[in-house]
């Protein structure tokens, strides 16, 4: 049981380079969600997913694309990176709101 | 807006210590109150809270809400080093999750 698995773990961007990111859980989760985090200000929701198929906005969307094909996967797309996206992202799934979230490992992405 | 503020931003205590961590939040909807430890990776569960006056427990942790006044306190008795972490706290509201800035305790020997 691997949990919540994000890849790449590092990634170095130019300025208006693309990229996705790739979250993978195995615990049958309807629940994804995809976070950043920056120093001194917590953890930002971005996007969120209750099921195959749906996606919904979170606090912070702006400049992010997400898509939830498959029920275990959840990805979040860079279309044009900027030096603001430049964090620690988090994805996490759980069985439903308010209940336990099971972080994945992280990516830190800088942006150049 | 919805709020959760955690206090203090951080705290410095000595191995063996008590330590009591903050939590308060202004919220539309209230449905649960997580608390979570964060090392240098991934937040970790701890404690998810609905109910004021229920004290959840689990060794030298333990945690309590209180709906009426808006906060939870993380107690955590007889510090040890790998107790030094972040703790963040987290209230479920119209199905989001609203997370407080954390509390970064560092434990010295």
């Amino acid at each position: 049981n691997a949990g919540v698995t994000q890849t790449p773990k590092f990634r170095v961007l130019k300025t208006g380079q693309s990229m996705t990111l790739l979250c993978a859980q195995d615990m049958n989760h309807e629940y994804m969600y995809w976070y950043r985090q920056d120093p001194g200000m917590g953890l930002r929701l971005i996007h969120y997913s209750v099921g195959e198929g749906t996606t919904a906005k979170g606090e912070v969307p702006d400049g992010y694309n997400v898509s939830r094909l498959k029920k275990q996967n959840f990805l979040l797309g860079l279309e044009s990176a900027a030096p603001s996206q430049t964090s620690v992202y988090f994805c996490a799934s759980s069985t439903g709101f308010g209940y336990e979230q099971y972080f994945g490992p992280g990516t830190r992405l800088t942006v150049t | 807006e919805d709020k959760v503020v955690q206090s203090p931003l951080s705290l410095v205590v000595h191995e063996g210590d008590t330590v009591t961590l903050n939590c308060s939040y202004e919220v539309t909807n209230f449905r649960s109150l997580l608390w979570y430890k964060q090392e240098k990776k991934a937040p970790t569960f701890l404690f998810m809270l609905t109910s004021s006056g229920i004290e959840k427990k689990s060794g030298r942790l333990s945690s309590i809400l209180d709906k009426k006044e808006l906060f939870s306190i993380l107690n955590i008795t007889a510090t040890q080093t790998g107790d030094s972490a972040v703790y963040l706290c987290a209230v479920c509201s119209n199905y989001q999750l609203i997370w407080g800035a954390g509390t970064k305790l560092i434990i010295k020997p």
